[in-house]
């Protein structure tokens, strides 16, 4: 089974600095989905950024940019020039890539960080 | 542009009763997910459907739970006798492919308190 790990529970940044949120997890698959997913206090869950394993390059979303090391099975998520609206909780996310007859791939989260933007 | 929507919002019930959580998903996609999330956790999978049929369904989803599309339009989670662990935020999501690149919509959620 697969697993996701994001072991800080609480980040804090500066508004507009930088900030990188870590992401790791096990999975003996080779060809899946790794997305980062934004929860603000209204609890809706917003897809921020995604990732296809068969891809090299890191995906970029405007201010959101991801590191993906395959090989060391992190995805870290990276916030440049913060913004007070950044701040939520943040999950990380897995998604198999492997196609079932008659069924789509469930999401497997992480536990979430949450971020708080300083003004 | 689109979106899932849920109802209740906000959902109080007593342990031991039926209660019904309602989702609209996205109107041409195909398969829907019911996830949950106990406050201050992590958000776990319950079950996906597809065709009508339950795709796939974790270990949390027993007896007590189930799921209807009685529609073309709305997709239900039923839980027949809630308990006190049940009190969580429920979130309905659908996509449209189950190929490449498919996403998956979240709905705002229904906040479920069993007292």
């Amino acid at each position: 089974a697969q697993t996701v790990t994001q072991s800080q529970p609480e980040m804090s940044v500066q508004e507009a600095e930088t900030v990188t949120l870590s992401c790791t997890y096990d999975t003996s698959e080779s060809d899946y989905y790794l997305f980062w997913y934004k929860q603000p206090p209204s609890r809706q869950m917003i897809l921020v950024i995604r990732q296809e394993a068969y891809k090299q390059q890191n995906a970029t979303e405007n201010r959101f940019s991801v590191n993906f090391q395959k090989a060391a099975k992190s995805f870290s998520l990276k916030i440049s020039d913060s913004q007070l609206g950044d701040a939520a909780m943040y999950f990380c996310a897995y998604r198999s890539a492997r196609l079932v007859v008659g069924a789509n791939s469930k999401l497997t989260f992480g536990k979430g960080i949450t971020l708080s933007v300083r003004p | 542009e689109p979106e899932v929507t849920q109802t209740p919002s906000h959902q109080v019930t007593q342990m031991g009763q039926e209660v019904i959580l309602r989702c609209v998903p996205i109107s041409n996609h195909l398969y829907f997910y019911w996830y949950r999330q106990i406050l201050g956790q992590k958000v776990e999978f319950l079950v996906s459907f597809y065709n009508n049929e339950i795709s796939e369904k974790s270990e949390i989803f027993d007896d007590q739970f189930s799921v209807e599309r009685p529609d073309g339009s709305n997709f239900t989670l039923k839980i027949r006798s809630t308990k006190l662990e049940d009190s969580a935020m429920y979130f309905c999501a659908s996509s449209d492919e189950r190929g490449r690149n498919n996403e998956q919509f979240f709905g705002p959620g229904t906040r479920l308190t069993v007292l």
